[in-house]
């Protein structure tokens, strides 16, 4: 049963582009939301959140927008850059902290 | 640097032997958590602790123990390693959910 899920396995976007990633969660109990990033051989590094009770969060090139009522939210980088290649994992959390995990999303930034 | 350090990096191990998986953290977090990360399957938690002296069952517990040796140090032990434990296992802490997960670079742990 895969609570957080991302159908995308990869996502390839011209430099300068933007790049939307996408995720679908089924848990109504979430109500904390995270993107992470990871390089090869590194271990996944936190990236950008949002809390439910916000639509919208955004860091420089970094906007998270979450739908709850389609139980959606999706990653916007703007612009893509080469260095923005990576895994890039969803994840969500109820309260309890532990964090569920999304498959993952290759994205590559071609120049 | 400040951080999550895992050890060893790398291990083969055969089918039946026993490893333990080595985590530390010098960031003051109450939380330690294990994962293991699979093709299209993401990451999975295998074991967590909210807080030094407790331990509870994650996702995908079967075939593993963990010990909360201290505050610093979360261990993960294969007692009889099949090949199906194949896996890069990371390693994470945690405070305040804010902050998101503190992530170790991994093991990559391959059973032949």
């Amino acid at each position: 049963d895969q609570q957080v899920k991302q159908n995308s396995p990869s996502l390839s976007v011209q430099e300068g582009r933007i790049s939307i990633l996408n995720c679908d969660y089924t848990n109504s109990m979430f109500d904390y939301f995270l993107w992470y990033k990871k390089y090869p051989a590194e271990g996944p590094t936190f990236l950008i959140s949002i809390s439910s009770i916000k639509d919208k969060n955004e860091d420089g090139r970094f906007t998270v927008f979450l739908n709850k009522s389609a139980k959606h939210l999706s990653l916007h980088i703007v612009p893509s850059q080469p260095g923005d290649s990576a895994v890039y994992f969803c994840a969500a959390s109820g309260g309890a902290q532990k964090l569920v995990f999304g498959q993952g999303t290759r994205l590559t930034i071609n120049p | 640097n400040a951080g999550v350090t895992q050890t060893p990096k790398f291990q083969v191990l055969k089918t039946g032997q026993s490893m333990t998986l080595q985590c530390a953290q010098d960031m003051n977090h109450n939380s330690m958590y294990w994962y293991r990360q699979d093709p299209g399957m993401g990451l999975r938690l295998i074991y967590y602790s909210a807080s030094e002296g407790t331990t509870d069952k994650g996702e995908v517990p079967n075939g593993y123990n963990v010990s909360r040796l201290n505050k610093r140090e979360f261990s993960l032990r294969l007692e009889s390693a099949a090949p199906s434990q194949t896996s890069v296992y990371f390693c994470a802490s945690s405070e305040l959910r804010v902050d998101g997960y503190t992530f170790g670079s991994g093991t990559r742990l391959t059973v032949v």
